[in-house]
């Protein structure tokens, strides 16, 4: 089935480590984004991607960094946890930046720091 | 910049009652809106949207949300709830503006059917 998909599902990390939150889609959507879900908080954009190459930040992206090498993929980086980065991270892609159709969201990794 | 507000932590209604989930919103320009539905360890899934025209939009799995602009608000309707829409409903603007794709969720609703 055509959609996002996100690795690992679930990950316990020490704090001072460092991750790599995976997200493929294959509906050669041009936009991709970086969201964070805390309860009572709703969803936060961490980045996002207009299309291959390009990136930017969005409303909570210290501690973060993301790339875009080309359509598919668009991998999250935590460089060093804390545990204030503990939460459900969602990828999502929509076919263009600028236009009236709706994001698609992958399953989640939900991340715990210790 | 955008916003939502979703007033309500939870709404609790009998199955087959009516069900409404409650959404205001701010934004400079035209807004694009939107409603999501996301069940336990599941990511987000797009219910139904308000770009322009007809103030009452249709969506999936029987929902459907009218569109007022005097209210700033873009209230969730389904006419008669199943135990199965137990689930956490967001509510999402965007400025409908050249340039823009960044969502603004409001903090979500539990939404508890009764059977």
């Amino acid at each position: 089935t055509a959609g996002i998909t996100q690795a690992p599902t679930s990950q316990i990390l020490a704090a001072g480590r460092s991750m790599t939150l995976r997200c493929t889609q294959d509906m050669r959507h041009n936009a991709m984004y970086w969201y964070r879900q805390d309860l009572g908080l709703g969803l936060r954009l961490i980045h996002y991607s207009n299309t291959a190459g390009t990136t930017g930040k969005g409303e909570v992206p210290d501690g973060y960094s993301v790339s875009r090498a080309n359509t598919d993929d668009f991998p999250l980086t935590l460089a060093s946890a804390v545990p204030s980065q503990t939460s459900v991270y969602f990828c999502a892609s929509s076919p263009y930046w600028d236009g009236d159709q709706p994001q698609h969201f992958g399953d989640g990794t939900r991340l715990s720091i210790l | 910049a955008q916003s939502v507000a979703q007033p309500e932590d939870q709404v609790n209604v009998a199955e087959g009652n009516p069900l409404t989930v409650k959404c205001t919103y701010s934004v400079s320009g035209n807004p694009y809106l939107f409603w999501y539905v996301q069940y336990p360890n599941r990511g987000l899934q797009f219910l139904l949207k308000y770009i322009t025209g007809d103030n009452l939009v249709k969506g999936s799995y029987g929902f459907e949300a009218e569109f007022n602009k005097s209210q700033t608000s873009f209230h969730l309707k389904k006419p008669s709830a199943l135990v199965s829409d137990s689930a956490l409903y967001f509510c999402a603007v965007r400025d409908g503006g050249y340039g823009n794709n960044r969502l603004a969720f409001g903090k979500g609703n539990q939404v508890v059917v009764i059977p």
